[in-house]
């Protein structure tokens, strides 16, 4: 059964502070690794895929760095900002189009 | 910019009774999917669609359950007889390319189902 995890559930920091959590995926039989930024009530926004062995990508203040042979994929904020509070799902592509979530970590960013 | 919509946004039914959730994927897309999440749970894939015809679905996926292209633009989910274990958020996905793993799919924002 594969089985995606992520850390930690949930994070609570002040405005400004930087931060980072952690995604671990299978190492073996790697296609990509999507991030996904989803505010309550609202549809998940697609941050990045990341296909390759020591891929970093970047969005504004977000970015995120993936490494294969050890199964785990970073994502780093930052100076947090209020409305980077959301719920971060990473998602482990598996064969057949689906996609094989975490159970996300939740960020709440204090003024 | 172009997005999935999903209609109802909540659905409220009893145990046993149809449902039907309505999804209108992104106009040029090809490959939609389902996934739900239960309260509390990951977000678990259901099925992906291409051409017409299933081409993966999970062992949630039984003959409860069906999915259906009725016109050039919806895409919709039939849950036959519901259960109470049925409850939880459904959300529907659509990509342009079929198969590619660094393709994106794009979400709507769910439609949260509680069978009573």
């Amino acid at each position: 059964i594969l089985n995606v995890e992520q850390s930690p559930q949930s994070l609570h920091v002040q405005e400004g502070d930087s931060t980072n959590f952690t995604c671990s995926f299978p190492s073996s039989n790697f296609y990509a690794l999507h991030w996904y930024r989803w505010e309550t009530a609202k549809s998940p926004e697609a941050l990045f895929v990341m296909t390759l062995n020591g891929d970093e990508k970047k969005k504004g203040r977000i970015s995120a760095t993936l490494n294969t042979k050890e199964g785990y994929s970073y994502l780093y904020i930052k100076g947090s900002q209020p409305e980077d509070s959301a719920t971060y799902l990473c998602a482990f592509y598996n064969q057949g189009g689906k996609l094989i979530f975490g159970q996300g970590t939740e960020l709440s960013v204090k003024p | 910019e172009p997005e999935v919509t999903q209609t109802p946004s909540h659905q409220v039914t009893q145990m046993g009774q149809e449902v039907i959730l309505r999804c209108v994927p992104i106009s040029n897309h090809l490959y939609f999917y389902w996934y739900r999440q239960i309260l509390g749970q990951k977000v678990e894939f259901l099925v992906s669609f291409y051409n017409n015809e299933i081409s993966e679905k999970s062992e949630i996926f039984d003959d409860q359950f069906s999915v259906e292209r009725p016109d050039g633009s919806n895409f919709t989910l039939k849950i036959r007889s519901t259960k109470l274990e049925d409850s939880a958020m459904y959300f529907c996905a659509s990509s342009e390319a079929h198969l590619d793993s660094r393709e994106t799919q794009y979400f709507g924002p769910g439609t949260r189902l509680l069978v009573l």
